[in-house]
């Protein structure tokens, strides 16, 4: 098994749905989450990070369950300059060290 | 503001000859990392360093050498290229391991 596991998709939505992508971590240890975006042959950015709590920052919301051991990304009303490819990192401590591990992906493309 | 600055951004590389990516940051972060990233098989780590003068095996280390011989610079050596690192390589630094991960815009290398 992954250690970081995501749906790689491609998700095809219409503009202005709601689509949610779910990532898996199987490291019980994992202290911190994150979600990035990475547009076509460009590098990984930043898009949030993902809290205890649960996080929103305009359209996007991000959870945490720790219980399940997974963290989610609902993108609400879809714009077409949502299309990208979505990457969950998971941050936590193993045998080894700290440990930083990004999942594969999951594309998503919004049309008109 | 510059971040990361990596060179070149592409190169074609005749087999068995040696390359070095660079990569600068100035950010003045104590964490870098190369990372390699192919289709289907997401980012994986090459090299670390947590701070200036220290380097650690990642993932996929095997025919790779890094050097940090102050907090800016990390370059990544390929002594003797092989087809198989046909790539895209991003340079990437923390604050400290496990904050938030920047990345350089890439370095998309082809071993022929």
């Amino acid at each position: 098994r992954k250690e970081v596991e995501q749906d790689p998709g491609p998700f095809n939505v219409p503009e202005g749905a709601t689509v949610a992508f779910n990532c898996t971590y199987s490291n019980s240890a994992s202290q911190s989450f994150f979600w990035y975006r990475q547009d076509c042959r460009k590098e990984p950015k930043l898009l949030m990070s993902v809290y205890s709590s649960g996080n929103e920052d305009g359209r996007f919301t991000a959870q945490l369950n720790r219980a399940s051991q997974y963290i989610s990304l609902l993108i609400r009303d879809s714009k077409l300059s949502d299309s990208a490819t979505y990457l969950c990192v998971v941050n936590g401590g193993s045998t080894g060290g700290f440990k930083t591990i990004f999942g594969a992906g999951t594309r998503l493309f919004v049309k008109a | 503001t510059a971040g990361i600055t990596q060179a070149p951004t592409s190169q074609i590389l005749a087999a068995g000859r040696s390359m070095t990516l660079r990569c600068t940051q100035d950010m003045r972060h104590n964490a870098m990392y190369w990372y390699r990233q192919d289709l289907g098989l997401g980012l994986r780590l090459i090299h670390y360093s947590n701070t200036a003068g220290t380097t650690g095996k990642g993932e996929v280390p095997d025919g790779y050498s890094v050097s940090r011989a102050n907090t800016d610079d990390f370059p990544l050596t390929l002594a003797s290229a092989v087809p198989s690192q046909t790539s895209v390589y991003f340079c990437a630094s923390s604050a400290e391991v496990g904050n938030t991960i920047y990345f350089g815009e890439g370095s998309w290398l082809t071993v022929v």
